[in-house]
């Protein structure tokens, strides 16, 4: 399994930014998938989780307006799509495959995103 | 849910430690999973412990770490204790729409 990630970058609070997410070795399309972020010194903190087929997804309440998670099973990548960033949102955003009805079991490196003036 | 961590523990290298993972009232039978993040790392998947107590690792999980359960609290017990598992311990749980984790545990091996 293999969950690269790409996109991250400096941004300043109101902008846009949009992560991807390129996943391999496994049936992507059988498996829901999350991105899960660390804000620097913090812990892990569930943003969004997207069902297999993509028809469900899942926001944490403090991206929940802002953030738009879609996945592209003909190509086995995923995007997130951030809006109105603020300094809250700087963190570490990591990819994360699951378990079917379970927890995580394959996480990316991460890709860092900064929110500043 | 609500998942409860002690912040910090320590053990000597080559003892063992428990550290625990503390399920909020109403959700002791909930299911969690262990992750490790050393040092400037990404996280990675240790295992899922049941509420029974039946622990399963992710794949490369050395036999070291086991898992197990009583009541509300789910442990995570580490074996030899090697100066690699020196890290950030997290426990995760979800539930319909929700997913959670705790607020992470620092090992320290003396």
């Amino acid at each position: 399994v293999q969950l690269l990630e790409s996109g991250g970058g400096f941004v300043q609070p109101g902008g846009s930014l949009r992560l991807s997410c390129a996943a391999s070795g496994f049936s992507f399309s059988n498996y829901p998938m999350s991105w899960v972020r660390q804000a620097p010194g913090k812990g892990l903190e569930c943003v969004s989780v997207i069902s297999p087929g993509g028809g469900t997804t899942y926001y944490a309440d403090s991206v929940k307006g802002r953030f738009t998670f879609s996945r592209d099973n003909s190509k086995n990548m995923l995007s997130l799509q951030m809006n109105s960033l603020r300094a809250e949102d700087t963190a570490i955003y990591y990819c994360a495959k699951l378990i079917t009805a379970g927890g995580t079991d394959y996480w990316g490196q991460g890709t860092v995103v900064t929110v500043s003036s | 849910p609500v998942l409860t961590q002690s912040s910090s523990a320590s053990a000597s290298l080559g003892s063992s430690v428990k550290l625990t993972c503390t399920l909020s009232s109403g959700h002791s039978s909930y299911i969690i999973a262990w992750h490790q993040q050393q040092p400037g790392k990404a996280p990675r998947f240790l295992m899922q412990v049941e509420g029974s107590g039946t622990y399963n690792k992710g794949s490369g999980v050395p036999d070291r770490f086991s898992g197990s359960s009583s009541g509300a609290d789910r442990y995570l017990t580490i074996s030899n204790l090697q100066s690699e598992d020196e890290a950030d311990y997290y426990c995760e749980t979800w539930d319909t729409d929700t997913r959670v984790f705790g607020g992470g545990t620092e090992l320290i091996v003396l």
